[in-house]
């Protein structure tokens, strides 16, 4: 069975503080992810990678920065939290360029005071 | 203006069918359609996709018009076990999708 797992189901956090999110994946996948969900913006993507110490910035990736230094893990970190970073944090990984190749960890509910 | 656009929420009785329909008048003619879904609680999941023919598959129907500016999915038969948010995604041979902003969907006894 795949899976893809997240450190914190639930995380809260000060104003300031620097915070770790971290995903693992036991598929031996390639690409990995992280996006963040708001309600009613649907998913955005922070950053991709897709080779051990590759990465790519996704579409908001300001505030954030992440590091792969194993194909199976991958690290989203908030240099100096805010409180607009408030949001639920999803992982994924993926064997293909499709979105029906990517899974989804049960993802990280942040919230920063 | 690269939008996917789909209605905020919507009900259903169980055992009709549910159709989520989902704007995405911008796409261009290499990007595949896609459904995710995301049960409270849990990571998306994915449902089915489609080009421009119309899809089957054991989850669900996607049938995408003519002109490629709206699809809609169909669960034949929805259960309870069906409500969800459910998001529709542009995609074109890149990592960088383009989600729609989710409809959720519940399912009424």
């Amino acid at each position: 069975d795949v899976k893809v797992t997240q450190s914190s189901r639930y995380l809260v956090k000060r104003t300031g503080e620097k915070v770790f999110l971290e995903c693992v994946q036991d598929m031996d996948h390639e690409n990995m992810f992280w996006y963040r969900q708001d309600p009613g913006l649907g998913l955005r993507l922070i950053y991709f990678s897709y080779d051990v110490k590759m990465k790519e910035k996704g579409d908001i990736p300001e505030g954030y920065s992440v590091s792969r230094e194993k194909k199976e893990r991958f690290s989203l970190i908030l240099e100096s939290a805010s409180t607009n970073q408030t949001s639920m944090y999803l992982c994924a990984s993926s064997y293909g360029i499709g979105p029906d190749t990517q899974y989804f960890g049960p993802g990280t509910r942040l919230t920063v005071l | 203006d690269a939008k996917t656009t789909q209605p905020p929420s919507m009900d259903c009785a169980e055992g009709r069918a549910a159709n989520l329909p989902c704007n995405h008048s911008t796409i261009s003619g290499n990007e595949y359609v896609y459904w995710y879904r995301q049960i409270h609680s849990q990571g998306p999941q994915y449902i089915i996709h489609g080009l421009k023919n119309n899809e089957t598959n054991e989850m669900a129907s996607l049938i995408i018009t003519e002109d490629r500016k709206s699809s809609t999915l169909i669960l034949p038969h929805a259960t309870l076990r069906d409500t969800a948010v459910y998001y529709c995604i542009r995609a074109s041979g890149t990592y960088k999708y383009i989600f729609g902003t989710g409809t959720r969907l519940k399912v009424l006894a």
